[in-house]
């Protein structure tokens, strides 16, 4: 079946401008993690939704990073007034017991 | 709550030579362990995982881990690295009906 998919696949924007990405995960599952993941660096978490439960915002670097999730659907990471330390590869996973399963991740750019 | 260490961020070996990558982490309940692999301007991809059974996992290219539940180690072995394996290697846990947390990933350089 489907995997994981995100889109923009690429986001170049301009620094103060808001962006907002996009993950569909793997019909069924019902968790959905956002990570960040800076150029040559490891895996940050941002957020974790589960179900119905209010979600894990723990990782959130700040408020100007929000996300939201319709159900056990689709997912949106907005980044208001970005900044150039925002850019980085914004991956999204879904699961439903044990492992993640990764989409290939946006990859966003703020100059 | 659950935390993972990767002790080396940067492992190099010789091809054909063994190598073994650790990961230690902390939990005081019962833990699912993985490791994803990311190769060089890939995603990531789930390598293997511990579920629950045989504390001994493989995967189809010649890793294999070990849950050791006394020392809270899922360290990575291979026998003989190719240069193939040249990737970043991510350790992760997750306490079961929790959130997944991953280690910082050790980079293995295949040497020729």
């Amino acid at each position: 079946g489907a995997g994981v998919s995100q889109s923009p696949s690429n986001k170049v924007t301009e620094k103060g401008k808001d962006v907002e990405l996009r993950c569909d995960p793997i019909s069924g599952h019902t968790a959905l993690y956002w990570y960040r993941q800076r150029l040559g660096q490891g895996l940050e978490f941002l957020i974790y939704f589960q179900g119905n439960s209010a979600p894990d915002k723990s990782g959130l670097p700040s408020d100007r990073f929000s996300a939201e999730r319709t159900g056990e659907s689709v997912s949106t990471l907005t980044i208001q007034r970005t900044q150039q330390e925002d850019s980085a590869v914004y991956l999204c996973a879904s699961s439903i017991t044990g492992p993640q399963y990764f989409g290939p991740g946006t990859r966003l750019l703020v100059l | 709550a659950q935390s993972v260490t990767q002790l080396d961020s940067q492992v190099p070996v010789f091809e054909e030579a063994p190598v073994e990558l650790r990961c230690n982490y902390s939990s005081s309940v019962s833990v699912y362990l993985f490791w994803y692999v990311q190769y060089p301007n890939q995603g990531l991809q789930l390598l293997l995982k511990y579920l629950s059974g045989s504390t001994l996992v493989e995967s189809i290219n010649g890793f294999e881990a070990e849950f050791n539940k006394s020392q809270t180690s899922f360290h990575l072995r291979k026998p003989s690295v190719h240069i193939s394996d040249t990737a970043e290697y991510f350790c992760a846990v997750s306490e079961i009906g929790d959130k997944i947390i991953f280690g910082k990933g050790t980079r293995l350089h295949i040497l020729p």
